[in-house]
């Protein structure tokens, strides 16, 4: 099954605790983006990546970092995490052609304290 | 600057009755459109996309979305809704390799 998969789920930490959030797909995809969603201002893009090695920021880079070192994998690193990264966290990958459609993992709800 | 407008936080309408959920967008260039939905708890899920060609695009579950270069706009409408349809909605756009999100359509659609 194709599919997008995220980990943790649900994660509950304390500020200035490093932590990461994987991401893994199996659809062979190139492009892959994570975005957080907060109640009124949709989905913001946090870091894309076409390729491995390749790696560019989205609207909201501030406080994260990505990686990439594998086509399959692309974790979000929250290395000091603060109340304002509080949110819903979104792993989706695509083909890289032009128009391909994003594919998103279950979602991370991620809550600072 | 990209961006992309929902100017609706909610819709209601009845089972049985057509939906429009509405979507503006500003992008330079050919922008590439797309139709989310969310359920609670879970992730989106892709309804329909507009790259070029006819405006009127067909979807899953029955949805379809108009597209009108002069207004750029690309509303999401289904003839007849179903209760089952309620959920979030999300317009986006693709430019060049970022995408842009509006900020969500709660639609409820009562018995």
């Amino acid at each position: 099954e194709a599919q997008v998969t995220q980990n943790p789920r649900y994660l509950i930490t304390v500020t200035g605790k490093k932590l990461t959030v994987t991401c893994s797909q199996n659809m062979n995809h190139e492009y892959m983006s994570w975005y957080r969603q907060d109640p009124g201002l949709g989905l913001r893009q946090i870091y894309y990546s076409m390729n491995v090695e390749v790696t560019d920021k989205g609207d909201v880079p501030e406080g994260y970092k990505v990686s990439r070192k594998e086509k399959r994998n692309f974790p979000l690193i929250l290395e000091s995490p603060s109340p304002n990264q509080t949110s819903l966290y979104f792993c989706a990958s695509s083909e890289t052609q032009g128009h391909g459609e994003l594919f998103f993992g279950e979602g991370s709800r991620l809550t600072v304290l | 600057a990209q961006s992309v407008a929902q100017p609706e936080d909610q819709v209601n309408v009845a089972e049985g009755n057509p939906l429009t959920v509405k979507c503006t967008y500003s992008v330079s260039g050919n922008p590439y459109l797309f139709w989310y939905v969310q359920y609670p708890n879970r992730g989106l899920q892709f309804l329909l996309k507009y790259i070029t060609g006819d405006n009127l695009v067909k979807g899953s579950y029955g949805f379809e979305a108009e597209f009108n270069k002069s207004q750029t706009s690309f509303h999401l409408k289904k003839p007849s809704a179903l209760v089952s349809d309620s959920a979030l909605y999300f317009c986006a756009v693709r430019a060049v390799n970022k995408f842009y999100f509006g900020s969500g359509t709660k639609l409820n659609v009562k018995p």
